[in-house]
């Protein structure tokens, strides 16, 4: 089975300040490694994934994160939010092979303020 | 295009009532997942449906809960005798393919289900 930890439930952070949202798992087989963002009364909209191949993951609104097979993590970085940024987000992983499901942590809130 | 839709957005029911939740996925997308998000925590699997089959319903916590697609496009979640514990927001996802989780799962806004 796969469990992902994300030890920090809030984090506060000035605009146009960087923040690193992080995510940990445990796994004993390969797996893929998604971030989700949930904005208010809206679905989860994915960030970014990592499948295979480079370790430094891209994704949309500026988001990147790094997998760190070593560390068993999965951080995510901005190097400056905006006001839009205020969200939820969430750390997945699934199992490579056929398994679809995916297991999420239980979220980080992002607050940005002015 | 149009994304995954989810109806009712609310759904306040009495403990013990039957009640139903629906999910239309995006249009073609032959994989579709229920998932169930308590208060403060992260969404957790409850079935999985390749086509018209449920091909994981590991996840589903005990035999109130029952999950159909028959046509291999919407789906409904069915929960009988609801209790309090139920609460919850329900979200569905649907993906192109499925078994390769290289496809993206893409997130209705889910059902908010609240059991007096």
């Amino acid at each position: 089975a796969q469990s992902v930890t994300q030890l920090d439930s809030q984090v506060p952070v000035f605009e146009e300040a960087p923040v690193e949202l992080r995510c940990n798992y445990s796994s004993s087989v390969s797996v893929y490694l998604f971030w989700y963002v949930q904005y208010p009364n809206q679905g989860l909209q994915l960030l970014l994934k990592y499948l295979s191949g480079s370790t430094l993951v891209k994704g949309i609104n500026g988001f990147e994160a790094e997998f760190n097979k070593s560390q068993t993590s999965f951080h995510l970085r901005k190097p400056s939010v905006h006001i839009s940024d205020t969200a939820e987000y969430f750390c997945a992983v699934s199992r490579t092979g056929t398994a679809s499901k995916l297991t999420f942590g239980t979220g980080t809130r992002l607050q940005v303020t002015l | 295009g149009a994304g995954v839709s989810q109806t009712p957005s609310n759904k306040v029911t009495e403990k013990g009532k039957y009640v139903e939740l629906r999910c239309d996925p995006i249009s073609g997308h032959t994989a579709l997942y229920w998932y169930r998000q308590s208060l403060g925590q992260g969404p957790e699997f409850l079935i999985y449906f390749q086509g018209t089959g449920a091909a994981d319903d590991s996840g589903l916590p005990n035999d109130r809960f029952f999950a159909v697609r028959p046509e291999g496009s919407v789906s409904t979640l069915k929960i009988q005798r609801t209790e309090r514990g139920d609460s919850a927001v329900y979200l569905c996802a649907s993906s192109p393919r499925g078994a390769a989780q290289r496809d993206t799962q893409y997130f209705g806004p889910g059902t908010r289900l609240t059991v007096l």
